[in-house]
């Protein structure tokens, strides 16, 4: 089982729906991160958070630590945020840490 | 402020020779990680550095690849005598501090491909 999990894994919409994508996590962690890759290949860090909800602009993530729980959402979904999403978790070893991914979630909005 | 800065963004190389690529971290930051993005495959870990340091570099293969962080200058990280399994996009990403309560911010990647 990966230690972190993201659905779904593909994700097709119209223009305007209200998009949410999930990220769920088997370890403790102290913070998560979304991230969003670019069909060209960039790679953009979009939010980290440790609790509850944080928004930017037509992006807003949530978290729920005691669940293991994150959700990433779009509202009003335009053409030009078909991306890679990314969920991130900092696994620590020996006080190092590093970022484990989830797999992605592929999201395309049909104009 | 510049942004993280990766180089080369496209390196060809054959079977048998050397790849480096170089990061420079952001202005202020002290922390450089090393991804690996194999084709139609997730971000994997390879090496977490501080300035001339490495803390942890359990996601590196064990043979042919090293990482390095001097006290001025980039980030390498030196591939020897590349495979074809080596193709992939090699990213690194700054923080200011560790990752666990610090955003990354990550450079527009190398993509490797080995003929």
């Amino acid at each position: 089982k990966n230690e972190v999990e993201q659905s779904p894994q593909n994700l097709t919409a119209q223009e305007g729906e209200f998009i949410t994508i999930n990220c769920s996590y088997s370890v403790g962690i102290s913070a998560l991160h979304w991230l969003q890759q670019h069909p060209g290949g960039g790679i953009v860090s979009l939010f980290m958070l440790s609790s509850g909800k944080k928004k930017h602009g037509r992006l807003i993530a949530t978290i729920n630590i005691q669940e293991k729980h994150s959700s990433l959402h779009i509202t009003a979904s335009h053409p030009r945020d078909s991306a890679v999403y990314i969920c991130a978790v900092p696994l620590t070893t020996f006080g190092n840490e590093k970022l484990t991914f989830g797999t992605g979630t592929r999201l395309t909005i049909i104009p | 402020n510049a942004g993280v800065m990766q180089n080369p963004r496209h390196l060809v190389r054959r079977r048998g020779q050397e790849a480096r690529l170089r990061c420079s971290p952001m202005k202020g930051h002290s922390h450089v990680y090393w991804y690996r993005q194999l084709p139609e495959e997730g971000l994997k870990f390879m090496v977490y550095l501080q300035k001339e340091n490495i803390i942890d570099e359990s996601g590196m293969p064990k043979e042919r690849f090293s990482a390095e962080f001097p006290k001025e200058g980039p980030s390498i990280l030196r591939i020897q005598q590349v495979v074809r399994g080596d193709s992939a996009a090699y990213f690194c990403a700054s923080s200011p501090q560790g990752a666990i309560y610090n955003e990354q911010f990550f450079g527009p990647g190398t993509r490797l491909t080995v003929l």
